[in-house]
């Protein structure tokens, strides 16, 4: 049972026009949400997080915006460069019981 | 600062050998955590330690695998008996402190192909 999804195996985007990466989640008791990015042959690194008490929180080109009402969050990438390219994973964590749990990840395309 | 450091990149056995990987977090940090992932998925946690004591390996399938922290410093992970569907990348991560939702700070990995 995944409890946080990533429905979008891989996504392309133009340089310079937005990215939009999106995830959903299952368990209501997730309250604090991250988004890690993954080039190849490295490991993962911590890209931007939200709180549930927040719906959006900012980073330069990196904007997280979180539904709670849809379990819904999403990771918008303004203007999107092709140093961007990469998998970014959605993860989330319950701060009382449970580990950090990851979608699939997304791979990003970002083409000059 | 030097990162999370693992060995080695890449690993090749027989299903039914044994393999260990050894890692090597950030230099203070109290946390390290071992992750699994298998092609398509999303790092699945195994097994996590503060210091060296173990908080959380209820994804660890203790049938066959094993993971030790000591000294509270570097870690090993092994596995025995292989099997194929063990073949992933077995990724090492550290924080500071441990708290849920802080900023874990991943090695490059170690790549295993069970035959």
């Amino acid at each position: 049972d995944q409890q946080v999804k990533q429905n979008s195996p891989s996504l392309s985007v133009q340089e310079g026009r937005i990215s939009i990466l999106n995830c959903d989640y299952t368990n209501s008791m997730f309250d604090y949400f991250l988004w890690y990015k993954k080039y190849p042959a490295e490991g993962p690194t911590f890209l931007i997080s939200i709180s549930s008490i927040k719906d959006k929180n900012e980073d330069g080109r990196f904007t997280v915006f979180l539904n709670k009402s849809a379990k819904h969050l999403s990771l918008h990438i303004v203007p999107s460069q092709p140093g961007d390219s990469a998998v970014y994973f959605c993860a989330a964590t319950n701060p009382r019981n449970t580990p950090l749990v990851f979608g699939k990840g997304t791979r990003l395309s970002v083409i000059a | 600062e030097a990162g999370v450091a693992q060995s080695p990149r890449y690993k090749i056995i027989e299903k039914r050998q044994s393999v260990a990987f050894w890692c090597n977090p950030i230099s203070g940090h109290a946390t390290l955590y071992w992750y699994q992932q298998i092609l398509g998925q999303g790092p699945k946690l195994l097994i996590q330690f503060q210091n060296n004591g173990v908080v959380d390996d209820s994804q660890l399938p203790k049938d066959r695998f094993s993971a030790e922290r000591l000294k509270g410093v570097d870690s090993t992970l092994k596995i025995q008996p292989a099997k194929l569907e063990d073949s992933a990348v077995y990724l090492c991560a550290s924080s500071p402190v441990g708290y849920p939702g802080e900023t874990q700070y991943f090695g490059p990995g170690t790549r295993l192909l069970v035959l």
